[in-house]
């Protein structure tokens, strides 16, 4: 099975500053990789898929990037909104795994 | 616009059987590979189990492998999941998801079930 290594699990952040998050793979995952975000009432959305693509409606402060095993997350300027769960998920293989999370808090 | 409703949860014994329940509207459901993920209490998401369009492909985490089974009904737009030999360790609410090319486009709300004496 491919693990998912994320990074940090914890992330204290001020409004408008920029943050990044990163995943690495235990082997190559061909930018198989999607990352979600989680707001405390449950709902999951998908921010970026195959890497580097933005979701239709998800504005652009959103960026993703990488290649091989490793993978990350930007968000250029932090609005209150953004601070929630961060989850990375590889695809290239089955069983899918997903990464064990980043809590994006406040400062 | 897209809707994933799931149900079904409640609180189960250790060692019954509950069947979950994803009903899809806002899209044609008989083109989509659906998807079960879960997230215990506290915890990260884990894939649980997923189906192709046609139920030709379907695939298993190893930690449900022979407990629960898969399945839709295109007719009735409706995910299934029949849950077996339950254990404290299924504590999870459970999210079902839609997929086309790249996965879990959509999510659901997601339903909780409780596994506890």
């Amino acid at each position: 099975d491919i693990q998912l290594t994320q990074s940090p699990s914890t992330l204290p952040a001020s409004l408008g500053e920029r943050v990044t998050i990163s995943c690495r793979a235990s082997q190559s995952i061909s930018n198989s990789l999607n990352w979600y975000q989680q707001k405390p009432d449950g709902t999951v959305k998908r921010l970026i898929y195959s890497t580097s693509t933005l979701e239709s409606g998800v504005p652009s402060r959103f960026s993703g990037s990488g290649s091989g095993t490793d993978y990350s997350l930007s968000i250029s300027s932090l609005e209150s909104e953004d601070f929630a769960m961060y989850y990375c998920l590889q695809y290239a293989t089955y069983p899918h795994t997903f990464g064990s999370g980043t809590k994006l808090e406040i400062k | 616009e897209v809707q994933l409703v799931e149900s079904g949860g409640g609180l189960v014994q250790p060692g019954r059987s509950l069947k979950l329940s994803c009903l899809a509207s806002g899209f044609t459901f008989s083109n989509y590979g659906m998807n079960w993920i879960r997230q215990a209490p506290g915890k990260g998401l884990e894939w649980v189990a997923s189906i192709s369009s046609s139920s030709s492909y379907i695939y298993y985490a190893d930690t449900v492998k022979g407990r629960f089974t898969i399945s839709r009904d295109n007719a009735k737009n409706t995910l299934y999941l029949q849950m077996t030999s339950l254990r404290s360790e299924d504590t999870a609410l459970y999210y079902c998801a839609r997929r086309k090319t790249s996965p879990f486009d959509y999510w659901g709300q997601g339903v909780m079930v409780t596994v506890s004496s």
